[in-house]
């Protein structure tokens, strides 16, 4: 069954350093997502990107945040100047056309900031 | 707004036990509703889904019932096992915007042997 893969699995970062996740998702998806789980809470949205452009985001996802799908099958989220609060584990899930279809999540990268 | 509340846990059960997490959601619309299952030092896998009122959504001996009239999705399992231990999430899925997924807290289930 095909699988949405993310590397690294583990990041280690200083502060104020830029970071970036990579994402290759389900090939025939067509909806991109990011989801962040700070340790021992819940999973909160970040982004949605659809038909090369962001489709909706929320308060997490400011200025410091950014996506790109820089070629056909990778899917990145950058960070420009981590913050010790970054420190989380970063969802990639992607999900195919039709509402009524769920999204299919990467394993995650634990994002560590120092 | 759209939200999700599943009840807290960590929830502690024998082997064998009956399981249930209650679920239960406020939306717009009619949206899917899913399971979703998090192993120790894992991703989010998908446990089941229901798209519409009254589906059952079923795998690996867990089930779920879409209750439109009392907005609820609880999981249940008849006989759990040690192998069950993890952290289950309530979700459903957006019908505007990008289609996001919005989740429930998350109850962790630690099973004995």
């Amino acid at each position: 069954e095909p699988e949405v893969t993310q590397t690294p699995s583990h990041q280690v970062t200083q502060m104020g350093q830029e970071v970036i996740l990579r994402c290759v998702p389900i090939s025939n998806h067509l909806y991109f997502y990011w989801y962040r789980q700070i340790l021992g809470q819940k999973v909160e949205f970040l982004v949605s990107f659809y038909n090369n452009e962001i489709s909706e985001k929320s308060e997490i996802f400011d200025d410091q945040f950014s996506v790109e799908r820089p070629d056909g099958s990778n899917f990145t989220l950058k960070i420009r100047s981590t913050k010790l609060e970054d420190s989380a584990m970063y969802f990639c899930a992607s999900r195919g056309e039709g509402s009524n279809q769920p999204q299919h999540f990467g394993d995650g990268t634990r994002l560590s900031i120092l | 707004g759209d939200s999700v509340t599943q009840m807290e846990g960590p929830v502690t059960l024998s082997e064998e036990a009956f399981l249930t997490i209650n679920c239960t959601y406020t939306a717009t619309g009619y949206p899917s509703l899913f399971w979703y299952v998090q192993y120790p030092g894992e991703g989010l896998q998908l446990l089941l889904k229901a798209t519409k009122a009254d589906d059952k959504g079923s795998n690996k001996g867990f089930e779920a019932t879409y209750r439109k009239e009392t907005t609820s999705f609880h999981l249940e399992k008849g006989s759990v096992q040690v192998s069950d231990s993890a952290v289950y999430f309530c979700a459903h899925a957006s019908n505007t915007g990008g289609f996001k997924t919005i989740f429930g807290a998350g109850t962790r289930l630690f099973v004995k042997a």
